[in-house]
């Protein structure tokens, strides 16, 4: 079956502008993990659902990061306020069930904040 | 903030070669995973060993953990130039949901 999709890849955005990004899981996988990968490093932890409960959010890095999976399915990333120190590419991965399992990875989002 | 650290940092070898790569780790783990990242790609699952595994093999790959060590290492026999990528352990820590990945090994293989 299809893998793990994100769209936009690519997004460019103002400072001060919000952001969201998608993610479309494999089908039937219960978690849903956010990374953030900056240039040259290994993805860091932003956020883990198992289904639609957001059970993890302490690798946000601040406030203006949000994220939601309302049917337990899609999921949306959303930066308010973009940064620039919030550029770096952005990893979903979706497995059977947490951390138990391997993750499968989507391509990533590219976000470049001018 | 990352947990793993992977050592060598870079490793380039000629094809035919093996190449080994190492992961350090700092609390108790239910399982440790090896991943594979190509240039601009997303990250490929490799292998998995659980916390109660010593040693695991697939095809090339061969990965041992030493939980008293902390310590895990990756090794690929045979290389080809096909295997030049960054690559990752991560850990998935007791009683939490997080996975911690390291900051990688970036091994180029010459052909």
């Amino acid at each position: 079956g299809a893998g793990v999709s994100q769209s936009p890849r690519y997004k460019v955005a103002k400072r001060g502008q919000d952001v969201a990004l998608r993610c479309d899981p494999i089908s039937g996988h219960v978690s849903l993990f956010w990374y953030q990968q900056a240039l040259g490093q290994g993805p860091e932890f932003l956020t883990y659902f198992q289904n639609e409960a957001q059970l993890d959010k302490s690798g946000l890095p601040s406030d203006r990061f949000f994220a939601e999976r309302p049917e337990g399915s899609v999921s949306t990333l959303k930066i308010q306020r973009t940064q620039q120190e919030d550029s770096a590419v952005y990893l979903c991965a979706s497995s059977l069930r947490g951390s138990l399992y391997e993750q499968y990875f989507g391509p990533g989002t590219r976000l470049t904040v001018t | 903030s990352q947990q793993g650290e992977e050592d060598p940092q870079a490793l380039s070898i000629q094809e035919g070669e093996n190449a080994t790569m190492n992961c350090s780790y700092k609390t108790s783990i239910n399982n440790l995973q090896w991943y594979r990242q190509n240039s601009g790609r997303g990250l490929v699952h490799l292998i998995l060993i659980r916390s109660n595994e010593r040693e695991k093999h697939s095809g090339r790959l061969r990965v041992t953990l030493d939980t008293s060590k902390k310590s895990s290492s990756l090794l690929i026999t045979a290389s080809r130039a096909a295997d030049t990528a960054s690559y990752f352990c991560a850990t998935a820590y007791t009683g939490g949901f997080k996975t911690i990945f390291g900051a990688g090994t970036r091994l180029f293989v010459k052909a």
